[in-house]
């Protein structure tokens, strides 16, 4: 597929576990976003990546949140010590260029996480 | 503090009709501004962008409209197809890495 994937799709945990969602951008994709999408609302900016390097990470709502790229490619979202609040749809999304702006975003179908 | 605002949830089209979806911003320093489509259970997708430095930009059936000075966008779709109906998401952006998104107009063309 040559689309952005996302894994897992589905996730339940119990507050108080630690989480790790996966994203594969489209291959060559400098630009990663992750985002987070509460019931009924838009996605919301969580971090941005160009290459490894994790250029703006002021959206993450708590240092609770982790995000990588370690090789310019495949990127983790880890939430450790889950809470209610987390559950939401998580959106990766790539893009080809250095900026975001110049270049369309690629969205994969998302994590949906429901902490109980 | 929603600085993209999408006011109407739903909206609801005849097939071949035109259908207009609404955005305002309250930032005036943004100036990239996209509209994303989505289907259940998959991410969004790209559909449509302006920049500020234009007031329209067309795309086949897709049109999208940006007044600065109200701080508004919009994206008609003529004609409307049933396979238009979607979640519609604007999006604007001041710095090309971080995007706002508005809540979402959910369109239903009715054939």
């Amino acid at each position: 597929g040559a689309g952005v994937s996302q894994s897992p799709r589905y996730k339940v945990a119990k507050r108080g576990q630690d989480v790790a969602l996966r994203c594969d951008p489209i291959s060559g994709h400098v630009s990663l976003f992750w985002y987070q999408q509460a019931l009924g609302q838009g996605p919301e900016f969580l971090t941005y990546f160009q290459n490894e390097a994790q250029l703006d990470k002021s959206g993450l709502p708590s240092d609770r949140f982790f995000a990588e790229r370690p090789e310019g490619s495949v990127s983790t979202l880890k939430i450790q010590r889950t809470q209610q609040e987390d559950s939401a749809v998580y959106l990766c999304a790539s893009s080809l260029g250095s900026s975001g702006r110049a270049y369309e975003q690629f969205f994969g179908p998302g994590t949906r996480l429901t902490v109980l | 503090d929603q600085q993209v605002k999408q006011n109407s949830p739903s909206l609801s089209v005849q097939e071949g009709r035109i259908s207009i979806l609404n955005c305002d911003y309250t930032n005036s320093m943004f100036d990239y501004f996209l509209w994303y489509k989505k289907y259940p259970a998959e991410g969004p997708t790209f559909l449509i962008s302006i920049s500020s430095i234009k007031d329209k930009n067309e795309d086949g059936r897709f049109t999208v409209f940006l007044n600065k000075s109200a701080k508004h966008l919009s994206l008609h779709i003529v004609p409307s197809q049933p396979g238009d109906s979607a979640v519609y998401f604007c999006a604007a952006s001041n710095t090309g890495n971080q995007f706002y998104f508005g809540t979402g107009t959910s369109l239903t063309v009715i054939p």
